[in-house]
């Protein structure tokens, strides 16, 4: 079964540069969530798009944006990156039935 | 603050053993999940119980719901060396737009063969 796939698996950015981050949800799933996790943090939630429209935001900086398309793929996007967002970046996707269908994430380094 | 908190923050057994690990939460909810997370990769979904539900099972999977307590235990039966991995609560609150999830932080089970 297809599952959400998430591009670049691993990238590796300097300070003050722009960082862009592609999800493709599962076909059909009409929501998209991006999390970011930490070294030994949990899940924190950044901002969610329902039917291409945003319907969440947690904590997401200023420096972060987002967006869902006509498809259903969903780009984060990331400038005057900071060491602090160093991290995996998680998209999940869902149908409706409260299940998270998570990506394997992109690791994002800074320098 | 987080919505859900988890106890222990980390679990060592041998194998066949069980493991038990505990997550309270604090707002209302419609639901509570679990996932698993291998260590560097993405989360996968266990078990999802309603607040309407007391207790539910899956394979060697048993999770109970408090609501009057706020609070979730997940038990893992007869463990396997594969088992090892993070295992995250997740709730869903009633008052969260967009069914978004919140997660606690964690316990980290190594199991040992």
């Amino acid at each position: 079964a297809a599952g959400v796939i998430q591009s670049p698996r691993h990238l590796i950015k300097e300070k003050r540069e722009t960082a862009t981050l592609k999800c493709y949800p599962i076909p059909r799933h009409d929501t998209v969530y991006w999390y970011q996790q930490g070294p030994g943090q949990d899940p924190q939630f950044l901002i969610s798009f329902y039917e291409k429209m945003q319907s969440d935001k947690g904590s997401i900086p200023d420096r972060f944006s987002a967006q869902q398309f006509s498809d259903y793929h969903s780009e984060l996007n990331m400038s005057s990156l900071e060491l602090g967002d160093s991290a995996l970046y998680f998209c999940a996707s869902t149908s409706g039935t409260g299940e998270l269908f998570f990506g394997e994430g992109s690791r994002l380094t800074v320098l | 603050s987080q919505q859900g908190e988890e106890d222990p923050q980390a679990l060592s057994i041998q194998e066949g053993e069980n493991a038990t690990m505990n997550c309270s939460y604090k707002t209302s909810i419609n639901n509570l999940q679990w996932y698993r997370q291998n260590s560097g990769r993405g989360l996968v979904h266990l078990i999802l119980i309603r607040s309407n539900e007391r207790e539910k099972h899956s394979g060697r999977l048993r999770v109970t719901l408090d609501t009057s307590k706020k609070s979730s235990s997940l038990l893992i039966t007869a463990s396997r060396a594969a088992d090892t991995a993070s295992y995250f609560c997740a709730t869903d609150a009633t008052k969260a737009a967009g069914n978004k999830l919140t997660f606690g932080g964690g316990t980290r089970v190594l199991v040992k063969p």
